[in-house]
């Protein structure tokens, strides 16, 4: 079963706007939750993270929101640059079933376009 | 400095044939994790070291898949008798530490693997 999903596949924005990517989990042992960002033939590269004592993470453009009641999570880019576009992974981590507190548990991905 | 490094980036080979995939982690980094990808999918676990030990080698798919570390730093990932299933990217990551997810991961660009 897959305990961390992401229901997009892809996303189309325009420069300057927002980007709202959604991530839902089943584990409700997840903790910590992270967001990757994935160039084609390149490693994904760490973006931002969220405990779960926290509902809100801001850095920069980038911003994680974590819905715990919900099991939801959100990035937010804001404003949308034609150099975000990526594929975009939602992991996470905590030590319930399966799990463990270095163990990252990864969505499939969402390829975000922002189109000039 | 340089990041971490994987080799070959690609790798070609027929059923049934072994095949060895290589990782160097970051400089000093103590933990080292195997992850992979298949066509669609999101990364899946394989395997950790702290140092050169593994303790948690749940993720493995199969007796066929081993890996060891050597020297706390470079990291051997081998395949015995590839199978078609065995087909993905295979991705390395190392971590300063072993302390819990909010000691970050940092990925390598990964070894694609086509099993003919």
């Amino acid at each position: 079963d897959q305990q961390v999903k992401q229901n997009s596949p892809s996303l189309s924005v325009q420069e300057g706007r927002i980007s709202i990517l959604n991530c839902d989990y089943t584990n409700s042992m997840f903790d910590y939750f992270l967001w990757y960002k994935k160039y084609p033939a390149e490693g994904p590269t760490f973006l931002i993270s969220i405990s779960s004592i926290k509902d809100k993470n801001e850095d920069g453009r980038f911003t994680v929101f974590l819905n715990k009641s919900a099991k939801h999570l959100s990035l937010h880019i804001v404003p949308s640059q034609p150099g975000d576009s990526a594929v975009y992974f939602c992991a996470a981590s905590g030590l319930g079933r399966g799990g463990s507190n270095y163990k990252l548990t990864f969505g499939k991905g969402t390829l975000l376009t922002v189109n000039p | 400095g340089a990041g971490v490094s994987q080799s070959p980036s690609n790798k070609v080979t027929e059923k049934g044939k072994d095949v060895e995939l290589r990782c160097d982690p970051i400089s000093g980094h103590t933990a080292l994790y195997w992850y992979r990808q298949s066509l669609g999918q999101g990364l899946e676990f394989l395997i950790y070291f702290q140092g050169n030990s593994a303790p948690d080698k749940s993720g493995l798919p199969s007796d066929r898949f081993s890996a060891e570390r050597t020297g706390g730093s470079v990291s051997t990932l081998t395949i015995q008798r590839t199978q078609q299933e065995d087909s993905a990217v295979y991705l390395c990551a190392s971590s300063l530490r072993l302390a819990g997810a909010t000691d970050t991961q940092y990925f390598g660009p990964g070894t694609r693997l086509t099993v003919l």
